[in-house]
């Protein structure tokens, strides 16, 4: 079975601290996407990366900053957590290229609560 | 990038057929329709996706208007199971700029 796994399902920070949120896929996918979802929004794209090392903005990218240095393994960080950045976050991975599925591999979320 | 409006709501009955719109008016040639279906506590799921022609899979049926500004999403036969936000994003060639927007939240009657 196909796996996108986020190591935190919840996580409870204050006010300035700085979070990482990890994200491994098993896969072998070049493309992997960090959302947040918050209610009425829908799913908002914060960064995605292509490849190792590789990385582009997405929507919303303010306050965060990504790391892949491994092709499994993609990161989210918040240098200084703000309450606003209080959300579910979701990442994704897929295939390059539509014609090979056309289908993002979703974790199961990780709730950040900033205090 | 390419933008897709829904409807925020929708309900059907149960067994019975539903049809989701999805209108992407700003669509270039090159983009890809794709449906994701996000039930509650989880992260979204892969519905079905397509270029031009009407696709047809195990969970639903894809119907692309001509002039692809338009897409619908059929679910054949309803069940509760399929009470979930449903999503409709345009992405490019290479997978790699899907948006997801608010979607339609589905509600099946019994």
């Amino acid at each position: 079975d196909v796996k996108v796994t986020q190591s935190s399902r919840y996580l409870v920070k204050r006010t300035g601290e700085k979070v990482f949120l990890e994200c491994v896929q098993d896969m072998d996918h070049e493309n992997m996407f960090w959302y947040r979802q918050d209610p009425g929004l829908g799913l908002r794209l914060i960064y995605f990366s292509y490849d190792v090392k590789m990385k582009e903005k997405g929507d919303i990218p303010e306050g965060y900053s990504v790391s892949r240095e491994k092709k499994e393994r993609f990161s989210l960080i918040l240098e200084s957590a703000s309450t606003n950045q209080t959300s579910m976050y979701l990442c994704a991975s897929s295939f390059w290229g539509i014609e090979n599925t056309g289908e993002l591999f979703f974790g199961e979320g990780s709730r950040l609560t900033v205090l | 990038d390419a933008k897709t409006t829904q409807p925020n709501s929708m309900e059907s009955n149960e067994e019975e057929p539903v049809h989701l719109p999805c209108n992407h008016s700003t669509i270039s040639g090159t983009d890809y329709i794709h449906w994701y279906r996000q039930l509650p506590s989880q992260g979204p799921e892969y519905v079905i996706h397509g270029l031009t022609s009407n696709v047809n899979n195990r969970m639903a049926s894809l119907a692309i208007a001509e002039d692809r500004k338009s897409s619908t999403l059929i679910l054949h036969r309803a069940t509760l199971r399929d009470a979930a936000v449903y999503y409709c994003i345009l992405s490019d060639f290479y997978g790699q700029n899907f948006v997801f927007g608010p979607g339609t939240r589905l509600s099946v009657l019994p």
